[in-house]
């Protein structure tokens, strides 16, 4: 079955800080990685996302960092709020497929 | 656009019984899925209909099944319910073939007692 593997399961970042969530999958046909970020008692919601043909992808604070040859993805937060106080989840679609593979999740605690 | 709609968002059933959840996609949206999600087991996926056809199925037992209707819309069917069975049940829908178009619902809350 394909995996992704997430780590770390949570992470307690000081406000300001930068948040940091490592993803690797074994599938080289994953063509695609979105990272999604669920607040309790709502769906996980599209945070940013990127194809292996670039290496870095930043929208706003966010920043996605790609390894194809490690095999590996990457989400900084920089400037971390108490506002970004929420489950993350790395996922990945099954090639040529619909359903997303996702990750096991990190819970970030971002104190004041 | 209004986004995915889940209902119930929160139901209470006991062992054995069963439990029919629903869910409306995006407008022109064609593809559905339902995603199991655990604290334990995380996001899994459970089957996924477009144009009302299964196209893909998870590794659940036969006792989860589902079903799309001419409007998109899905519900999904779970029978002989066990304590296991309690989680979030997430719908999500996409415009197309892409996975990466995939917006969530809300989720039905199931506690199975």
């Amino acid at each position: 079955q394909q995996q992704v593997k997430q780590s770390p399961q949570s992470l307690i970042v000081q406000k300001g800080g930068i948040s940091i969530i490592n993803c690797a999958y074994e599938n080289t046909a994953f063509d695609y990685f979105p990272w999604y970020q669920q607040f309790p008692g709502k769906g996980p919601a599209l945070l940013i996302a990127i194809r292996p043909d670039v290496s870095e992808k930043k929208e706003g604070r966010f920043t996605i960092s790609f390894n194809k040859s490690a095999k590996q993805f990457s989400l900084h937060i920089m400037d971390s709020q108490p506002g970004d106080s929420a489950t993350y989840f790395c996922a990945a679609p099954t090639p040529g497929n619909t359903p997303l593979v996702f990750g096991k999740g990190t819970r970030l605690s971002v104190i004041a | 656009k209004a986004g995915v709609t889940q209902t119930p968002r929160y139901l209470i059933k006991t062992r054995g019984q069963q439990v029919t959840l629903s869910c409306s996609p995006i407008s022109g949206h064609r593809s559905v899925s339902w995603y199991q999600q655990t604290p334990g087991q995380g996001l899994q996926f459970l089957f996924e209909y477009f144009s009302e056809t299964q196209r893909n199925k998870g590794n659940f037992p036969g006792r989860f099944s589902g079903r799309q209707f001419s409007n998109s819309r899905s519900e999904m069917n779970v029978s002989t319910l066990e304590l296991g069975d309690s989680a979030l049940y997430l719908c999500a829908s996409s415009s197309g073939l892409a996975a990466e178009t995939q917006y969530f619902g809300p989720g039905t809350r199931l506690l199975v007692l």
